[in-house]
């Protein structure tokens, strides 16, 4: 079944509104959550790393006052799309580290939403 | 720092034939690989990985990777091809302990029936 869960799966809106998009780890407690964007035919890229109960750490030319992040509670990470516009139409990923058996970490994929802003 | 190359963005095998998508990594530590699948509008679905030990490596769906850290590779290979296949395909790279991963471009594959 899934391991993480993200609401909405898709969102339209339009340019000058904010979006929340929800990311929910399912089956454990994820103190570490990354958020990643997906543009059309292109790879992922990494945006933010959410951390439980602290500030998110942003890459390089991601706008923290733009694409906000709270991660409040070990099972959910949201992430706030302030002002959008078109360009930030996009597909966004949130991932969540579990560190196995083994004392090796996997990410988990959410199924992904996908922000049309008009 | 790491990086990961994949050559050929768009790969087209008959059914049946085998699948071979090619990846190389750079990583100035010992890598932890993965093969992630990705389904139109879908999120990633993780194949398979290498973290440590055997490096041939065993996913779901019949594929495989083997890790040459000679040749900085872990290239994926099915022997053969399913037409539910047919999706892109990324190889990430990172160095483990909750860090982040780094993606390749992606691979799409087109399975011809």
């Amino acid at each position: 079944g899934a391991v993480v869960s993200q609401h909405p799966s898709w969102v339209i809106c339009k340019s000058g509104t904010s979006v929340k998009i929800e990311c929910r780890s399912l089956d454990f407690q994820a103190t570490t959550m990354f958020w990643y964007r997906q543009f059309p035919k292109q790879s992922l890229m990494l945006m933010a790393t959410s951390n439980e109960g602290s500030k998110a750490t942003y890459e390089q030319g991601v706008e923290k006052d733009k694409f906000l992040i709270n991660h409040a509670s070990l099972t959910l990470s949201t992430l706030t799309v302030t002002s959008a516009h078109p360009e930030d139409s996009s597909f966004y990923i949130c991932s969540v580290s579990f560190l196995g058996a083994q004392g090796t970490d996997t990410q988990y994929f959410g199924p992904g939403t996908r922000l049309t802003v008009l | 720092a790491q990086s990961v190359t994949q050559l050929g963005s768009h790969v087209s095998v008959s059914e049946g034939a085998l699948v071979l998508l090619r990846c190389n990594y750079s990583s100035s530590v010992p890598p932890y690989l993965f093969w992630y699948v990705q389904y139109p509008n879908q999120g990633l679905q993780l194949l398979l990985k290498y973290t440590t030990g055997a490096t041939l490596v065993k996913g779901i769906n019949g594929f495989e990777a083997e890790f040459k850290k000679s040749e900085t590779s872990f290239h994926l290979t099915k022997p053969s091809a399913h037409m539910s296949d047919a999706a892109e395909y990324f190889c990430a790279v990172s160095s483990g302990g909750y860090q982040k991963v780094t993606f390749g471009t992606g691979t799409k594959l087109q399975v011809i029936p």
